[in-house]
């Protein structure tokens, strides 16, 4: 079955560690994103990339940082420097040509403490 | 500069009746429209999407959703729900040209009570 695969689904660190995120799609889509949702304020987006070795900041991108070395995965790192890191995440990709269509993975729910 | 406003936090109703959630939108320059849903502790799927053509469309489980050009609008509706639709709506916008992006209201949780 294709799609978006992201693990864990629940994520507990110590405040000040890294922590890093996966997001791997076998759909064979060009483009992948990150959002960032908190209860009554939607999904604000991260970081997207439109193509490998590629990305671009999103409204809320401070604290965050990316890489895309291959066209299936686009891990997210959450940094000590995140002032706010305990969120829902959620990862996205979508088809050439069809950006404003997304697919999205079941999410990543992190906890810092 | 876009936005997307969804005026109902939550909307509680009855099993087998009819709702509505309501979607307003202001954006400079043509949009595509999107109705996603979110079931508990889920990512989003993809309920219906307007991009050209007849102003009503038409998506899964029964939903349907008229889009409005004088008002902004683009209100989502079922005639009958059931307790399985039960879950958070988010309303979603895009540019017709230039950058691609989502942008996403705040969402409406639908509970249906039975």
């Amino acid at each position: 079955d294709g799609g978006i695969t992201q693990s864990p689904k629940y994520l507990f660190r110590k405040e000040g560690q890294n922590v890093t995120l996966s997001c791997e799609q076998n759909l064979n889509h060009d483009a992948m994103y990150w959002y960032r949702q908190d209860p009554g304020q939607g999904l604000r987006l991260i970081y997207y990339s439109q193509i490998v070795n590629d990305f671009q900041k999103g409204d809320i991108a401070e604290g965050y940082s990316v890489s895309r070395e291959k066209k299936e995965s686009f891990p997210l790192t959450v940094t000590s420097a995140q002032k706010n890191p305990t969120a829902f995440y959620l990862c996205a990709s979508s088809m050439p040509g069809n950006e404003y269509e997304q697919y999205f993975g079941p999410g990543t729910r992190l906890t810092v403490t | 500069a876009q936005s997307v406003t969804q005026l109902d936090s939550q909307v509680p109703v009855f099993e087998e009746a009819p709702v509505e959630l309501r979607c307003n939108y202001s954006s400079s320059v043509s949009v595509y429209l999107f109705w996603y849903v979110q079931y508990p502790n889920q990512g989003l799927q993809l309920l219906l999407k307007y991009l050209s053509g007849s102003t009503l469309v038409k998506g899964i489980n029964g939903f349907e959703a008229e889009f409005n050009k004088s008002q902004t609008s683009f209100h989502l509706r079922k005639p009958s729900v059931h307790i399985s639709d039960t879950a958070e709506y988010f309303c979603a916008v895009s540019h017709i040209t230039g950058a691609n992006n989502l942008f996403f209201g705040t969402g409406t949780r639908l509970t249906v009570i039975p």
